[in-house]
């Protein structure tokens, strides 16, 4: 079974500081993505990365980057944490390959900015 | 800005009933349209996923009927339970990226 482990469950941090979300799959998928989920929006698309050292922007990558220097993990990166990033986020990876192949997620990390 | 609008945002059904979520996408770019189902505590997994050269697709008590002309899609969940009760994520998807609907929160009651 693939397993998408996210670092960290629950995260309290203050406005301004630089936080890291962390992800490690362990399926040598190429894709990963990075989701963010608040009630009646659904999830949505923040980054993702079809290779090492590739990203593309998804639908919200303000106030956001990410980093890909191995293909196993894929880190999100809030440059200056702010109240209205609180949220769950959710990473997840695919294989590339095929066209039809799902996404595997991992169980989330809900952030809290105070 | 959503890609994928979804409706309703809520559902309640008594056991036995037949739910039903709907979807409806833009970009003719998506060819493959899966359905998520996420649990409390827990991330969204695949439940089922339809190709857009097929009008429906039956896995077990659960169907998608696709619609390409009208760009739209939707879940029937026949004879609910009350384990059914979850939230639900529609979602189009090219070959490198996804995009998902706003979910919908199905209760059955029993």
């Amino acid at each position: 079974d693939v397993k998408v482990t996210q670092s960290s469950r629950y995260l309290v941090k203050r406005t301004g500081e630089k936080v890291f979300l962390e992800c490690v799959q362990d399926m040598d998928h190429e894709n990963m993505f990075w989701y963010r989920q608040d009630p009646g929006l659904g999830l949505r698309l923040i980054y993702f990365s079809y290779d090492v050292k590739m990203k593309e922007k998804g639908d919200i990558p303000e106030g956001y980057s990410v980093s890909r220097e191995k293909k196993e993990r894929f880190s999100l990166i809030l440059e200056s944490a702010s109240t209205n990033q609180t949220s769950m986020y959710l990473c997840a990876s695919r294989v590339r390959s095929s066209y039809n192949s799902p996404l595997h997620f991992g169980n989330g990390t809900r952030l809290t900015v105070t | 800005q959503q890609q994928v609008k979804q409706s309703p945002q809520s559902l309640i059904v008594q056991k036995g009933g037949i739910p039903i979520i709907n979807c409806a996408y833009e970009n003719t770019a998506f060819d493959y349209f899966p359905w998520y189902q996420q649990f409390p505590g827990k991330g969204p997994a695949l439940l089922i996923a339809i190709r857009p050269d097929v009008s429906e697709k039956k896995e077990g008590r659960f169907t998608i009927s696709f619609n390409k002309s009208a760009k739209q899609f939707s879940l029937h969940i026949m004879d609910s339970q009350p384990g059914d009760s979850a939230t639900y994520f529609c979602a189009a998807s090219t070959r490198s990226d996804m995009r998902f609907g706003a979910g919908t929160r199905l209760t059955v009651k029993p």
